[in-house]
């Protein structure tokens, strides 16, 4: 068990909708990075926070949003569903202190648009 | 933007040391290099991390050569239970403004 936990484990929506993931990180780890793990494409990075702010950016989609509150859990926000967006996305939080930094991963939510 | 190329399968015995290369040829300079495992359907697992010469823990060692344009890692005696894709990440977490770059990994199968 990393400590990241990550809500729902499973979805299953249609395209055109909106869904909403959930990400609380390790106590006391300040960042917070999404990834999107599809067949075909491998881990991709989506975009990271560190205490509120954004910090870095990734193959993120205009389509995809993400925020992180000040209790430090995130959302990633993905609207105007595709068949492609069918993927695992992973929540990773690490203490954002220095510059060796080890992600820990969460289990996932498993997204499956119909 | 540092990108890594890794073997896209291996196949191993069991009791055998397995060696994974990934190349990353611009990496930066405060970049770091970082070993992850992951079996199916669940999130990566931290294995090891360095940044030049040798690294070992109870696991896994990581040699990086000066120029510091590839790393293997390196498995000793390998189990079945080894068997799960292996992902090079190239990338300064603390750094304030990068991108993390994982490779398509190499998928391990280890043969009884």
């Amino acid at each position: 068990d990393s400590g990241v936990t990550q809500t729902p484990k499973h979805l299953i929506t249609a395209t055109g909708q909106r869904v909403t993931l959930r990400c609380s990180p390790r106590s006391g780890d300040l960042s917070v990075y999404w990834y999107q793990q599809s067949l075909d494409q491998g881990l991709q990075f989506l975009i990271q926070y560190y205490n509120g702010e954004e910090r870095a950016k990734g193959n993120i989609l205009e389509r995809f949003s993400a925020q992180q509150f000040p209790d430090l859990h995130s959302e990633l926000n993905l609207s105007s569903l595709e068949l492609g967006d069918s993927a695992l996305y992973f929540c990773a939080s690490s203490a954002g202190t220095g510059d060796e930094e080890t992600q820990y991963f969460g289990p996932g939510t498993r997204l499956l648009v119909l | 933007l540092a990108k890594t190329t890794q073997p896209i399968s291996m196949d191993s015995y069991e009791g055998q040391e397995v060696n994974i290369t990934c190349s990353h040829n611009n990496i930066a300079t405060n970049d770091y290099i970082t070993w992850y495992q992951q079996f199916p359907s669940q999130g990566p697992r931290f294995i090891i991390q360095g940044y030049k010469t040798k690294v070992t823990n109870e696991v896994a060692s990581l040699f990086i050569p000066a120029d510091r344009k590839s790393s293997t890692l390196s498995l000793p005696r390998v189990s079945l239970s080894d068997t799960a894709v292996y992902y090079c990440l190239v990338g300064n977490p603390g750094a304030g403004s990068y991108q993390l770059t994982f490779g398509k990994g190499t998928k391990l199968s280890v043969i009884p």
